[in-house]
């Protein structure tokens, strides 16, 4: 079946720096969706990228779906200490949401 | 508008108990999942269900069972706990696959 990878596991980054987490599918994914999660928190969805070639921005945040639709990657410009958390994506699989690994970012002042 | 909840928040049970988690949502969803969360796992599908009165494994069914009551509801059921069942659940929902979905809080479950 369909996986999904991610990486970097882990990003340790001060705070100012770019941050960049890539996700790559077995296969052609129908659509990628990203979500944050807070520590202690649940994921909370961000985004959905459908088309080939798909740029998105919200603020910092940029969100690119691959041509052949089988990667993604979410890049931060200038983080943040409110962008500390772990940022996944998933993608769909016949109606059901397979998640990535999760890359945790943490950022020091 | 309490979106998706889960209870019970914490458990912890001994080895070879049975517990169900509950879950609830009240915004009209047809998908409803579960997730376990295991430090570098990420978040792996247990079971899923695409409307009321269906259910489809995930990534890992092993030692679990789900009923989808009705379209609100959508519980998960240890029947005899393990020690690698200790993780952290989360229920969400979906109008479908390709949209997204909405989280519960999460139960936090330990198995001793």
């Amino acid at each position: 079946g369909q996986q999904v990878m991610q990486i970097p596991q882990y990003q340790h980054v001060q705070e100012g720096e770019d941050f960049t987490t890539y996700c790559n599918s077995s296969t052609t994914l129908s659509n990628i969706q990203w979500y944050k999660q807070r520590p202690g928190g649940h994921p909370v969805f961000l985004i959905q990228l459908v088309k080939s070639g798909e740029v998105k921005k919200q603020k910092r945040l940029t969100f690119q779906f691959g041509e052949a639709k089988k990667n993604s990657s979410l890049h931060i410009t200038a983080t943040q200490t409110t962008d500390v958390g772990t940022y996944f994506c998933a993608g769909d699989q016949g109606g059901k949401l397979i998640f990535g690994q999760g890359t945790e970012l943490s950022v020091k002042p | 508008n309490a979106g998706v909840t889960q209870t019970p928040k914490f458990q912890v049970l001994k080895t070879g108990q049975s517990m169900t988690l509950q879950c609830a949502q009240d915004m009209n969803h047809n998908s409803m999942y579960w997730y376990r969360q295991d430090p570098g796992m990420g978040l792996r599908l247990i079971y899923y269900s695409a409307s009321e009165g269906t259910t489809d494994k995930g990534e890992v069914p092993n030692g679990y069972n789900v009923s989808r009551l009705n379209k609100r509801e959508f519980s998960l059921r240890l029947e005899s706990a393990a020690p690698s069942q200790t993780s952290v659940y989360f229920c969400a929902s979906g109008i479908g696959g390709y949209t997204e979905a909405f989280f519960g809080q999460g139960t936090r479950l330990t198995v001793v």
